[in-house]
């Protein structure tokens, strides 16, 4: 299985602050790469596709980049709708396996 | 706009298996549009896939659940199912339908806690 790898775990911010959250493949996973923001009790929710691509609705403060075995993303300027748990996700091999999450807390 | 709902029962027994069912509204789970899948998630804890169905009923699962895993799809109902045999307490967990499109999840259930106990 590829090992996905999220750092920070936790990340403390403030609104208006620019985020990065790094995700780390074990092997490549070329541009095959997906990030799910989940908020408590809820299902995650997609954001972006194909390492770079925003899913239809999601603010433009989220972006993505990377390939191979690093990637990020990056919201631009934190809103308080941001502080929820983030996770990634390769689908270039069965089976698509997930980041650990990276839980981005209120400072 | 696609909407799932899981359904089934809440608390299994160890041993014995669990079943959940995916309703599918606003779209066709015959449309050949998206995989069907399954991805739980352990309280407090990450995400897992269990694996995926296409409209033919061709699967594809996870190893580490395959040996007890059964998804299948019934069209006429517009629903498709998970079966998880020979639970135990590490099978507790929310379990999530969703669709897949080029491996990626574009919608998902509310999610279903499932809880394996006596």
């Amino acid at each position: 299985d590829i090992q996905m790898t999220q750092s920070p775990s936790t990340l403390s911010a403030s609104v208006g602050d620019r985020v990065t959250i790094t995700c780390r493949a074990s092997q490549s996973v070329v541009v095959w790469l997906a990030w799910y923001q989940q908020k408590p009790g809820k299902a995650p929710k997609l954001l972006i596709y194909k390492t770079s691509g925003l899913e239809s609705g999601v603010p433009s403060r989220f972006s993505g980049s990377g390939s191979g075995t690093e990637f990020t993303l990056t919201i631009s300027s934190l809103q308080p709708d941001d502080f929820a748990t983030y996770y990634c996700q390769q689908s270039n091999s069965y089976p698509w396996t997930f980041g650990q999450g990276t839980k981005v807390e209120i400072k | 706009q696609v909407q799932l709902q899981e359904s089934g029962p809440g608390l299994v027994k160890p041993s014995q298996t669990l079943s959940l069912t995916c309703t599918v509204s606003g779209g066709s789970i015959s449309s050949g549009s998206y995989y069907w899948s399954w991805i739980r998630q352990p309280a407090g804890k990450g995400l897992e896939w269990i694996g995926r169905i296409y409209t033919s009923g061709s699967t594809n699962y996870n190893p580490s659940l395959k040996s007890r895993v059964t998804i299948s799809v019934d069209t006429s109902k517009n629903q498709f199912s998970l079966k998880l045999s020979s639970v135990t307490a590490a099978d507790t967990a929310v379990y999530y339908c969703a669709t897949e499109d080029s491996g990626t999840f574009d919608y998902w259930g509310q999610g279903t806690l499932v809880t394996v106990s006596s």
